[in-house]
């Protein structure tokens, strides 16, 4: 069964600053994608990324950006000039492309900015 | 589209109580999950399904709880008996094929039982 580990139940960066949130995963598919969401205190979840990973090519979203490493089974996080409004919990998810499309979250991060 | 809509956004029920959440996924969208969140285990896949028939329902806890999904734009998650532990936010989620689609997530419902 395919698993999503988020080691950092907290992270806290300074506005402007730049913050890696860390996410591992297990699976021995090879077709799969992977997610970045975001759940601010509205509990609403928005999506910020996603890779492909059959892609080599880490993905980018303006001041979002991945690590992907298909080998590590990592795919983490960075965010760049940190707002105020990107404080939040982020939940890193794994979907499979067989076996019906199921996604599963990690546990999550939940990120302060300090002013 | 209005997006997903789940109902109640809160129930408070007493424990020994019958609660049935409701879910109306985004017209054509042909998967549907159900999500529990709670502060210690996170988001946690109930059960999902695919044009109707449920794919995977070994995210749910016990017998006390059940889903159906009776047509494409209507589902139901019931807990019958309801205990105190089952007190967590039900999400409930929808997308269109599978893969890199991202799921389209409901408001939630906050459920409390006393």
């Amino acid at each position: 069964a395919q698993t999503v580990t988020q080691s950092q139940p907290e992270m806290s960066v300074q506005e402007a600053e730049t913050v890696t949130l860390s996410c591992t995963y297990d699976t021995s598919e090879s077709d799969y994608y992977l997610f970045w969401y975001k759940q601010p205190p509205s509990r609403q979840m928005i999506l910020v990324i996603r890779q492909e990973a059959y892609k080599q090519q880490n993905a980018t979203e303006n001041r979002f950006s991945v690590n992907f490493q298909k080998a590590a089974k990592s795919f983490s996080l960075k965010i760049s000039d940190s707002q105020l409004g990107d404080a939040a919990m982020y939940f890193c998810a794994y979907r499979s492309n067989n076996q019906g499309g199921k996604l599963i979250f990690g546990q999550g991060t939940e990120l302060s900015v300090k002013p | 589209d209005a997006g997903v809509i789940q109902s109640p956004r809160h129930e408070v029920t007493e424990m020994g109580q019958e609660v049935t959440l409701r879910c109306k996924p985004i017209s054509g969208h042909d998967y549907l999950f159900w999500y529990r969140q709670t502060m210690m285990r996170g988001l946690e896949l109930l059960i999902y399904f695919n044009n109707n028939v449920p794919i995977d329902d070994s995210g749910m806890p016990e017998d006390r709880f059940s889903a159906k999904m009776p047509n494409a734009s209507f589902s139901t998650l019931k807990i019958q008996p309801s205990e105190p532990r089952d007190s967590a936010v039900y999400f409930c989620a929808s997308s269109f094929r599978r893969g890199r689609e991202k799921l389209f997530f409901g408001s939630g419902t906050q459920l409390s039982v006393l």
